[in-house]
């Protein structure tokens, strides 16, 4: 029962800005937007959350649509060591739900 | 802060023997999750400790598993017997409210039954 929904995979140019798109048409009112990421051989890494503003740190950025029902996580300038999956995953907020669960995410792969 | 971790990195062991997986939380937390990753199933959570109670086990595949927190900083997964289709890696993960909840995974163990 997935709540969001993610290319398989994408390609990205070394310093350019890579765009990842997720979908979560049925998120509800109370549910924000996880982002984290999974290098090869390590466990998964926390990139951003958000609810409803767009969010920004120094890993990435996180532009929510108005209707909430997308998300696109933004790195500005991908580097080789951005290689790796990225999961999109919606929850409810901690206090009503403590699981993370991870769908099969998408495979950024960036190129020299 | 030396993040979670988890021992042994690698185990390779026989089927029918008893495996033990060692995690340390990062200090202060209060919440554990052990996961299990295949290519076939990818992550799935086997169980979800807070103040060292154990909350949700429904993803523990069979009472061949069970974990333990024996204190507020450690945990350990153990599989007894062991059988091929429980290598995996696994991933235990802390978080706490002081941290706004977010998990902060461990290396992981990669084992191998044989």
């Amino acid at each position: 029962d997935a709540k969001t929904t993610q290319p398989p995979s994408m390609d990205c140019a070394e310093g350019r800005a890579a765009n990842l798109p997720c979908n979560h048409s049925t998120i509800s009112g109370n549910e924000y937007v996880y982002w984290y990421r999974q290098i090869h051989s390590q466990g998964p890494q926390y990139i951003i959350h958000g609810l409803k503003n767009n969010e920004t740190n120094e890993m990435a950025s996180l532009i929510i649509t108005e209707d909430r029902k997308s998300s696109t996580l933004i790195l500005p300038h991908a580097t080789l060591r951005d290689t790796a999956v990225y999961y999109c995953i919606v929850r409810d907020r901690p206090s009503n739900d403590y699981k993370l669960s991870f769908g099969a995410g998408t495979t950024v792969t960036v190129r020299a | 802060d030396a993040g979670v971790i988890q021992s042994p990195r690698h185990e390779v062991t026989e089927m029918g023997q008893e495996v033990t997986l060692r995690c340390k939380l990062i200090s202060g937390h209060n919440s554990l999750f052990w996961y299990r990753q295949t290519m076939m199933r990818g992550l799935e959570l086997l169980i979800y400790f807070n103040n060292n109670v154990p909350i949700d086990d429904s993803g523990m595949p069979e009472d061949r598993f069970s974990a333990k927190m024996p204190n507020a900083s450690f945990s350990t997964l153990k599989i007894q017997p062991s059988e091929p289709r429980d290598s995996a890696v696994y991933f235990c993960a802390s978080s706490s409210r002081a941290t706004n909840e977010k998990l902060f995974f461990g290396s992981g163990t990669q084992l191998s039954v044989l």
